[in-house]
């Protein structure tokens, strides 16, 4: 079964610029997350979609961060416009249900703001 | 408020040593979950175990092993005769229901020849 999908690894970006983030989550999976991981630190959750509604927002900077899942499959996760203090690595994870359903992260997309 | 405390930022042992990291949680809920999950060098992070708050016996898969006490509130993580491919950065972390994931600070483990 293949795992979660992110494009792309890497990406620089000067501050002020727009950039956009992609996930495929497991296949079955209703509920999908996307986390920040900033460097010496464990992930804080961004945001949480149940197919494709959002069940929790609270930590998203919605001021320049945006989500969306269409279709209740992918996602893209988009910063505009980048801060340098969003130098992080992005994670997303799927789990088959919201609760307590064991997550599984995709490798994550490294972000550098400079 | 939920937290998860993982008191050791750094641990360096000898291949075949035994090595305990340790995760100290809070939370007002009597239900919850607990999971371990393994940041390898390459960044993505591998589940490795998750536990409910009803299920306090401890779980033994080949060199590993954890520990739920919650009269300490704690759920500690042992790896037996480590070897060189244990080296990575370990987190402890907590959901309630809702499914967020409250993460620890991680543990980096250093596992030398």
């Amino acid at each position: 079964e293949a795992g979660v999908a992110q494009s792309p690894r890497y990406k620089i970006i000067e501050k002020r610029q727009s950039v956009a983030f992609w996930c495929n989550p497991i296949s079955g999976h209703a509920t999908l997350y996307w986390y920040q991981q900033i460097l010496g630190q464990g992930p804080k959750l961004l945001i949480q979609f149940q197919n494709n509604g959002v069940v929790d927002d609270s930590q998203l900077p919605k001021d320049r961060f945006s989500a969306e899942r269409l279709k209740g499959v992918d996602s893209t996760l988009k910063i505009q416009p980048a801060k340098l203090e969003d130098s992080a690595v992005y994670l997303c994870a799927s789990s088959q249900d919201s609760g307590t359903d064991t997550q599984y992260f995709g490798p994550g997309t490294r972000l550098t703001v400079l | 408020a939920q937290k998860v405390t993982q008191a050791q930022t750094e641990i360096s042992v000898v291949e075949k040593e035994d090595v305990t990291l340790d995760c100290v949680y809070e939370t007002r809920d009597t239900t919850y979950y607990l999971f371990w999950y393994k940041q390898p060098p390459s960044g993505e992070l591998v589940f490795l175990i998750r536990r409910n708050s009803f299920d306090e016996q401890n779980e033994i898969s080949g060199r590993y092993s954890w520990n739920f006490q919650k009269s300490t509130s704690s759920f500690n993580f042992t790896i037996t005769a480590s070897q060189v491919v244990d080296s990575a950065v370990y987190f402890c972390a907590l959901s309630e229901w809702g499914g967020k994931l409250i993460f620890g600070q991680g543990t980096e483990l250093s596992v030398k020849p």
